[in-house]
């Protein structure tokens, strides 16, 4: 049960903002953001728990809608370092109220050009 | 201050070979998973170790890939009789815990012949 991201790619322009969405057809506990660059490993972007939060980091921040089991990814102002393929992972919440194992998305490639 | 690290960087092997992967996780960190990464791909689970619970194992292809975790140390991933199919990163990951951040290594890229 993986979660769909989209779009699966996109280009912008440096300054240019843009959004990634992340979805689960299941009830999710949390989802996890991570990028990786060309031929490095992910990094962790940030976790966002039930409970609608919405975190920032820099100028990027996600927000977590539970009824929806959407959450989006905001990047604003993009600058060239933000390009790489953004993965988002999600648990999802189990009968017994407990979490499963992280599942990750297949990614959105982004480029920010000049 | 040292990450996850993993070892070899690189493995290129035969058909039918087996390999070995190294990962050493970040110290105190409880949880360690095993994922493959095909080129353009996204991050498939492997298997994943929490303390002394048994592991997670849903996620290993097939009985030619088995794993084993000494306490909270070391993990080595272990491809028995490898298959062209196999080619692809092999990324570990530690964390304090379940639901904390990963860290990740390098990864291993291992090529079958």
């Amino acid at each position: 049960q993986q979660p769909v991201q989209s779009p699966q790619a996109v280009i912008l322009r440096e300054g240019e903002d843009a959004v990634i969405n992340c979805s689960s057809s299941k009830a999710l506990y949390s989802v996890h953001w991570y990028r990786q660059k060309h031929g490095e490993a992910p990094v962790f972007l940030m976790i966002l728990l039930k409970g609608g939060e919405q975190k920032g980091h820099e100028k990027i921040s996600a927000s977590f809608n539970e009824k929806k089991q959407q959450s989006s990814l905001y990047l604003t102002a993009s600058q060239l370092s933000y390009s790489g393929t953004y993965f988002c992972g999600t648990e999802r919440l189990l009968k017994t109220g407990t979490a499963s194992k992280l599942t990750f998305g297949t990614g959105t490639r982004l480029q920010v050009t000049l | 201050g040292a990450g996850v690290s993993q070892s070899p960087s690189n493995k290129v092997t035969e058909k039918g070979k087996d390999v070995e992967l190294r990962c050493d996780p970040i110290s105190g960190h409880t949880a360690l998973y095993w994922y493959r990464q095909r080129l353009g791909q996204g991050l498939e689970f492997l298997i994943y170790f929490q303390g002394n619970s048994a592991p997670d194992k849903s996620g290993l292809p097939s009985d030619r890939f088995s794993a084993e975790r000494t306490g909270e140390s070391v993990s080595t991933l272990t491809i028995q009789r490898t298959q062209q199919e196999d080619s692809a990163v092999y990324l570990c990951a530690s964390s304090i815990n379940r639901v904390s951040e990963q860290f990740f290594g390098p990864g291993t890229r291992l090529t079958v012949l």
